[in-house]
C-alpha cells in the first residue's frame, strides 16, 4: 500500500525555468511533509518541510505547497540550476507514529 | 557531509548468511533510524531506536533485527539472507525523541549485493 506517490519517475527542465515536483498521499493522518535531495553515492539530504498547519513553506530558491483536501504537495524550485540535478524524495509523517513515509522518487535532470 | 556514518559502504555476500550493518550517529543525537531501498524504490522505515530502546517499528521482516549500543552507535543485524534482501540500507539521526519533526540526518549508505 503506497501510501505516498510520486507518479513521475523523471522530469527534465531547462536552466533558469521552474521546476514543479509533485507528491500525493493518501493517509489523512499525515501531518508533516519534507522533501529530501539525493544525490548518487550519497545519502539523502534534508531540503525542505512543512506542518499541516500551513500550505506554503519558502526557502531561498524553494517552495513547498500543501493542499490538504488534494492531499497533494509540491516542491518548486526558482530558477532551477544544473546542480539541482538529482532524485528528490516526497516523505510525509504521522508525528503520531514518528514514521517517515517516502515516495519513490523523482529524478530531476536540469539541462543547461 | 551529514556527520552520520555507515559501514560497510558495500557488502557482498551469499543466500543464506548474516550480515551486520554498523551507524554511528551524529554527535549528541538520540535517535536512529534504519531504511531500506530496494532498486527503484522508495526508501522504507525500518526501525528506530531513542537512546538505546525501540521506539518504532515498519516492515521489518523478522529475520533482520536491530540495536542501539550506550554509545549511541547501531547495528542492524540480516541473517537468512535471501537475493530480495540485496538493497541499499541507510542510517539516519536526530536529536530528539519522539514525537518530534527533528530533521533526520542520512549516512551514505551500505550497498548489501546478496548472490
Amino acid at each position: 500500500d503506497q501510501q505516498v506517490k510520486q507518479n513521475s519517475p523523471s522530469l527534465s527542465v531547462q536552466e533558469g525555468r521552474i521546476s514543479i515536483l509533485n507528491c500525493d498521499y493518501t493517509n489523512s493522518m499525515f501531518d508533516y511533509f519534507l522533501w529530501y535531495k539525493k544525490y548518487p553515492a550519497e545519502g539523502p539530504t534534508f531540503l525542505i518541510s512543512i506542518s499541516s498547519i500551513k500550505d506554503k513553506n519558502e526557502d531561498g530558491r524553494f517552495t513547498v505547497f500543501l493542499n490538504k483536501s488534494a492531499k497533494h504537495l509540491s516542491l518548486h524550485i526558482v530558477p532551477s540550476q544544473p546542480g539541482d540535478s538529482a532524485v528528490y524524495f516526497c516523505a510525509a509523517m504521522d508525528q503520531g507514529a514518528q514514521k517517515l513515509v517516502f515516495g519513490q522518487g523523482t529524478r530531476l535532470t536540469i539541462n543547461p | 557531509d551529514s556527520g552520520v556514518t555507515q559501514t560497510p559502504k558495500h557488502l557482498i555476500t551469499a543466500t543464506g548468511q548474516r550480515v551486520t550493518l554498523r551507524c554511528s550517529p551524529r554527535s549528541g543525537d538520540l535517535s536512529v533510524y534504519w531504511y531500506q531501498q530496494s532498486l527503484d524504490q522508495g526508501l522504507q522505515f525500518l526501525i528506530q531506536y531513542y537512546n538505546g530502546e525501540e521506539r518504532a517499528k515498519g516492515n521489518i521482516l523478522e529475520r533482520f533485527s536491530a540495536q542501539q549500543f550506550p554509545d549511541l552507535h547501531s547495528e542492524l543485524n540480516l541473517s537468512s539472507l535471501e537475493l530480495g534482501d540485496s538493497a541499499l540500507y541507510f542510517c539516519a539521526s536526530s536529536g530528539t525523541g519522539p514525537p518530534s519533526t527533528d530533521t533526520q540526518y542520512f549516512g551514505p549508505g551500505t550497498r548489501l549485493t546478496v548472490l
